[in-house]
């Protein structure tokens, strides 16, 4: 089944301790981007990747790093969490015609 | 500035009326225009796309160039349909997919 993968689906953490978020995709997709949902401000792009080794910042990128090193793989992480990255996370792939979402990761940052 | 609109934070309708989401974008050149939607407790997935011009579970969508608009139509609306909606242009050269803030719909009985 193609579909897009990420884990943990739930994470609660506390300031400044190094977090991981994977995103995995079986679809051979070579764009791959990372978006924030928060109330109010719908989906903003974190980061993008355009194929393996490539990578490019969204809309807010600040506090975010990421990586291309495969290109079904690309992890979302954060090196410092604070309060305000608190959110709902999407990884998604895309061909030209359709976008695919994870099914979301919720971090919840004290 | 280029963006996307969507002036409905909440729409709520009741069974079998119409229903119009509305869209509006400012960026220059001809996106490329896609209609999102999210089922409570679901990931997004894609409803229509304006180059298609297809209907999905009764959904159209028609591109208004004059009024840089994109609007969201269904003639009945079902309370299936209950959904948070995104318009997303794709922009950039085809690089971004940018999203509005969305407009949750509410059918009720």
């Amino acid at each position: 089944e193609a579909q897009v993968t990420q884990n943990p689906r739930y994470l609660i953490t506390v300031t400044g301790k190094k977090l991981t978020v994977t995103c995995s995709q079986n679809m051979n997709h070579e764009y791959m981007s990372w978006y924030r949902q928060d109330p109010g401000l719908g989906l903003r792009q974190i980061y993008y990747s355009m194929n393996v080794e490539v990578t490019d910042k969204g809309d807010v990128p600040e506090g975010y790093k990421v990586s291309r090193k495969e290109k079904r793989n690309f992890p979302l992480i954060l090196e410092s969490p604070s309060p305000n990255q608190t959110s709902l996370y999407f990884c998604a792939s895309r061909t030209t015609d359709e976008q695919y979402f994870g099914p979301g990761t919720r971090l919840t940052v004290t | 500035a280029q963006r996307v609109t969507q002036p409905e934070k909440l729409l709520s309708v009741f069974k079998g009326a119409p229903v119009e989401l509305k869209c509006n974008y400012s960026y220059s050149g001809s996106p490329e225009l896609f209609w999102y939607v999210q089922y409570s407790r679901q990931r997004l997935q894609l409803l229509l796309r304006h180059i298609s011009r297809e209907s999905i579970k009764g959904f159209t969508a028609d591109l208004n160039k004059g009024e840089t608009s994109f609007h969201l139509k269904k003639p009945f609306a079902q309370e299936e349909d209950s959904a948070m909606y995104y318009c997303a242009p794709l922009v950039g050269g085809g690089n971004k997919l940018t999203f509005g803030t969305g407009t949750q719909l509410k059918v009720e009985l």
